[in-house]
């Protein structure tokens, strides 16, 4: 596997509450993503990163922010979860970015709001 | 708008037997194609891809896909399906932000 780890890996919190989860990799990739699984849906793209304090969104991104302040790790943050954002997170990476670059991704967080 | 679609929630299929799970695409330009395998409280592996050349692309696990432009479609396939295989698959399509558009997944049963 590649060196990606999520935490935490469960966390149940409650509704407006602030939760932060963290990415950490060790193969110095450039890109960074953050997604979120539910089913029916797929894999659906919350935000990314292509370098150290550039970010930008994707296609689920209200509700959630991010930071990327070095290249190891990338932080996404529910400011105000809601129990739609209950929900399992995945953090994948990638060297380039291009065509022949494909992603990597962690184990997964599950998150539940109550 | 650029979009993969999996047509099957479930494929049954018995040990021995050919498998074949279904990607349907739709995109302006060329596709670049992914398959992974999520395995049960896991994250996602990659299983191969299609970028340009030939339309048959080997991958892990003894698996196979075949683009098929002319159908929009991206087809994965064994020739010999395993008990082991079973696992939710997922068909996803590279996007202008060089992040992935996944299809809803598939969840394949291979019976002993």
């Amino acid at each position: 596997d590649a060196g990606i780890t999520q935490s935490p890996r469960h966390k149940v919190t409650e509704t407006g509450t602030p939760v932060t989860l963290r990415c950490h990799q060790t193969e110095n990739h450039r890109y960074m993503y953050w997604y979120r699984q539910d089913p029916g849906h797929g894999l659906r793209l919350i935000h990314y990163s292509y370098g150290v304090k550039d970010t930008d969104k994707g296609e689920v991104s209200d509700g959630y922010s991010v930071s990327r302040s070095k290249t190891e790790d990338f932080l996404l943050t529910l400011e105000s979860a809601t129990s739609s954002q209950t929900s399992v997170y995945f953090c994948a990476i990638s060297e380039s970015g291009t065509t022949d670059n494909e992603q990597f991704f962690g184990p997964g967080t599950r998150l539940t709001v109550l | 708008a650029q979009s993969v679609a999996q047509p099957e929630d479930q494929v049954n299929v018995a040990e021995g037997n050919p498998l074949t799970v279904k990607c349907t695409y739709s995109v302006s330009g060329n596709p670049y194609l992914f398959w992974y395998v999520q395995y049960p409280n896991r994250g996602l592996q990659f299983l191969l891809k299609y970028i340009t050349g030939d339309n048959l692309v080997k991958g892990s696990y003894g698996f196979e896909a075949e683009f098929n432009k002319s159908q929009t479609s991206f087809h994965l396939k064994k020739p010999s399906a395993l008990v082991s295989d079973s696992a939710l698959y997922f068909c996803a399509l590279l996007t202008g932000r060089r992040a992935l558009t996944f299809g809803s997944g598939t969840r394949l049963q291979v019976q002993p």
